[in-house]
């Protein structure tokens, strides 16, 4: 089955500085990658969300990538600010499965 | 449109108790599913719904029973409570299989087994 793989687990960034954080999957035939914010106490909500016949999507600060080649998919947050301290999660799956596989979580800390 | 609910917010309970958390989504989802969040860690699916009498095993399912009467409503029933269970349980909601739709959580039921 699918396996997700989510690195690091901690991140720590100045304020106004790019954040990465990056997933692999360990099933090719995964076609849709969400990724969710879970602030602190708060239930996780969908940022942003890419299929496997796009590259790359962006929203505003936040972009995601998607390499099929290597299985592995990114999130980017650019000009950082104090309100993108969360726990940010990957997911992956296809189409014919009912479950997403999540990540373990990356805990974004933006430092003043 | 409430989303998706949950109650109670918090709860305690004494080890061998049993009690039922409660999900309601009035948004015509026929996915529903609820997942555990132990302090720190990611999320554990428990169990899963794709329709109204029908229901499915996920990652946890031990200790726990579910039921799927109404599209509305996703019961998670905790038979003799075990302090293993202490845990932040979601439901979400769906509106087709995980491949490209959203799914709404609930606020979250804060359990806590002494």
């Amino acid at each position: 089955g699918e396996n997700v793989e989510q690195h690091p687990s901690t991140l720590s960034v100045q304020e106004g500085d790019s954040a990465v954080i990056k997933c692999t999957y360990s099933d090719s035939a995964s076609n849709y990658f969400p990724w969710y914010k879970q602030e602190l106490g708060k239930r996780p909500q969908l940022i942003i969300d890419i299929r496997s016949n796009v590259g790359e999507k962006k929203d505003q600060r936040i972009a995601v990538t998607l390499n099929k080649t290597a299985k592995h998919f990114s999130l980017h947050i650019t000009e950082t600010q104090p309100e993108d301290s969360a726990v940010y999660f990957c997911a992956a799956t296809r189409d014919s499965n009912y479950q997403l596989i999540w990540g373990a979580g990356t805990k974004l800390i933006i430092k003043p | 449109n409430a989303g998706v609910t949950q109650t109670p917010k918090f709860r305690i309970l004494k080890i061998g108790q049993s009690m039922t958390l409660q999900c309601t989504q009035d948004m015509n989802h026929n996915y529903m599913y609820w997942y555990r969040q132990d302090p720190g860690m990611g999320l554990k699916l428990i169990y899963y719904s794709v329709g109204a009498g029908i229901t499915d095993k996920g990652e946890v399912p031990n200790g726990y029973n579910v039921s799927r009467s109404t599209t509305e409503d996703f019961p998670l029933r905790l038979e003799l409570a075990a302090p293993s269970q202490t845990s932040v349980y979601f439901c979400a909601s769906s509106s087709t299989s995980g491949s490209g739709e959203t799914q709404y959580f609930g606020p979250g039921t804060r359990l806590l087994v002494l």
